[in-house]
């Protein structure tokens, strides 16, 4: 059974910094591209970033580029998002998401909370 | 990069069929979609994917009553004999080599 479970939620100060991560299990983790998508309070879903099997590869998007960064310990079967200088704009639930070999995304993790507030 | 657009809202009675709407934008009307649910206080959940040509994919968990469809730049998610449990957010997703886009979400309320 495919699990994905975040970790690293909380409160943060506008500024301040914080590192999610992902434990990946019941899938070959190293050959699975994956991503983190938010959704924000009574919003919609949003991409973040994605990052390809080996970690060579990692996109991001506009609004989180300079400030995220995506990376993966394949050693480990875990996915990383450590996110820097937050606003609280970026108040969401952070998901990390499988992709398939046909690039959708096909499997959710729980999510968990970030809240940037002072 | 696509755009995806759907309608915000749609209601279906109890046990009647419903069809959810996903419209790709100009230059992306081959592109593929997936369709995920995301019931009140849950993470989302994959369903299907849905191919230009009409064929679709669905996920180990998305019940029988829910199949896809596409027509031109549309792609559709039908849910038949629709149930209380499908009251739901219903999110369409696609990609390209460097992006992943969702559209806006389409609530969908059981009357």
């Amino acid at each position: 059974e495919v699990q994905l479970l975040e970790s690293g939620g909380g409160m943060v100060q506008p500024g301040g910094s914080l590192t999610l991560s992902c434990a990946a299990s019941g899938f070959t983790f190293s050959t699975s591209a994956m991503s983190w998508v938010r959704q924000a309070p009574g919003k919609g879903l949003e991409w973040v970033s994605s990052i390809c099997d080996s970690g060579g590869c990692i996109y991001y998007a506009d609004s989180v580029k300079g400030r995220f960064t995506s990376s993966r310990d394949n050693s480990q079967n875990t996915l990383y998002l450590q996110m820097n200088s937050l606003r609280a704009e970026d108040t969401a639930v952070y998901y990390c998401a499988k992709i398939s070999r046909d690039s959708f995304s096909d499997y959710w993790g729980q999510g968990t909370l970030v809240t940037v507030s002072s | 990069q696509p755009v995806l657009t759907q309608s915000s809202s749609a209601s279906a009675s109890l046990r009647s069929s419903v069809k959810l709407t996903c419209t790709l934008s100009n230059g992306h009307s081959s592109y593929i979609i997936a369709w995920h649910q995301q019931q009140p206080g849950k993470a989302p959940r994959y369903l299907m994917k849905v191919e230009g040509s009409g064929r679709y994919n669905k996920g180990s968990g998305a019940p029988d009553r829910f199949s896809g469809s596409s027509s031109g730049a549309d792609r559709y998610l039908t849910i038949s004999n629709v149930q209380s449990e499908d009251e739901a957010d219903y999110y369409c997703e696609t990609w390209d080599s460097n992006n992943r886009v969702f559209g806006g979400g389409t609530k969908l309320t059981v009357l």
